[in-house]
């Protein structure tokens, strides 16, 4: 079966450190893959998502980017994070038949 | 882009109660799902649903796609069922997926 798996569960950064977040795929195949950021309230943001190795859509400018060396390895990085880099962090994958999210990075930037 | 409308935004139940959740969208859509996030912030997928109608327990979830309508229906409301509950589509030719803002529902003992 299908598992994704994303580290770390929560992560306190100060301002200007920098980020890596980590997701990967296991039971499947040239996945769809995605990270989404969740700020204080509800909505869910929708960051990058990839189609293959090395393919990255950036949905939002910001101070994040994403890469994917390997099929089912998908890493959120930034060189310097921001207090407005705060939130919740999400990957998820998709074939056929819709998302599966992984457990999600609080981070927070202080 | 598509638009995706929840309501209500907000919703608190007596354990036992019924409930209906629903979500309308502003263009045809391939895909449909239901999810709900938990007080940990998980997000668990409760139904793929693009049309027609699903149960699972306590939970069913009707698609009707030429109205741009689902519903979701919660029977016999525990307090494990607290949380916000997401609708998320997928218009038709794209992989992106648009969610709505969720319902925060509170069962209450």
């Amino acid at each position: 079966s299908q598992t994704i798996h994303q580290w770390p569960a929560t992560l306190v950064q100060p301002v200007g450190s920098p980020l890596s977040l980590e997701c990967t795929v296991e039971g499947t195949s040239n996945p769809n893959l995605y990270w989404y950021r969740q700020a204080a309230g509800r909505g869910l943001q929708l960051l990058f998502y990839s189609v293959g190795i090395g393919q990255i859509s950036s949905e939002v400018p910001q101070n994040l980017s994403a890469s994917r060396p390997q099929d089912r390895q998908f890493i959120l990085s930034s060189k310097k994070l921001l207090l407005s880099d705060s939130g919740f962090y999400l990957c998820a994958w998709s074939l056929v038949g819709g998302y599966t999210f992984g457990s999600g990075t609080r981070l927070t930037v202080v | 882009g598509i638009q995706v409308e929840q309501s209500p935004p907000d919703l608190i139940l007596q354990e036992g109660a019924n409930s209906t959740l629903r979500c309308n969208f502003s263009d045809s859509v391939n895909n449909l799902q239901w999810f709900h996030q938990n007080p940990w912030g998980q997000l668990i997928n409760l139904f793929y649903i693009p049309s027609g109608t699903k149960q699972n327990g306590r939970l069913s979830a009707t698609t009707v796609a030429t109205e741009r309508y689902s519903l979701l229906y919660i029977s016999s409301s525990q307090t494990t069922d607290s949380g916000v509950y997401f609708c998320a589509v997928q218009p038709g030719g794209y992989q992106k997926v648009t969610f709505g803002i969720g319902t925060k529902l509170q069962v209450i003992p």
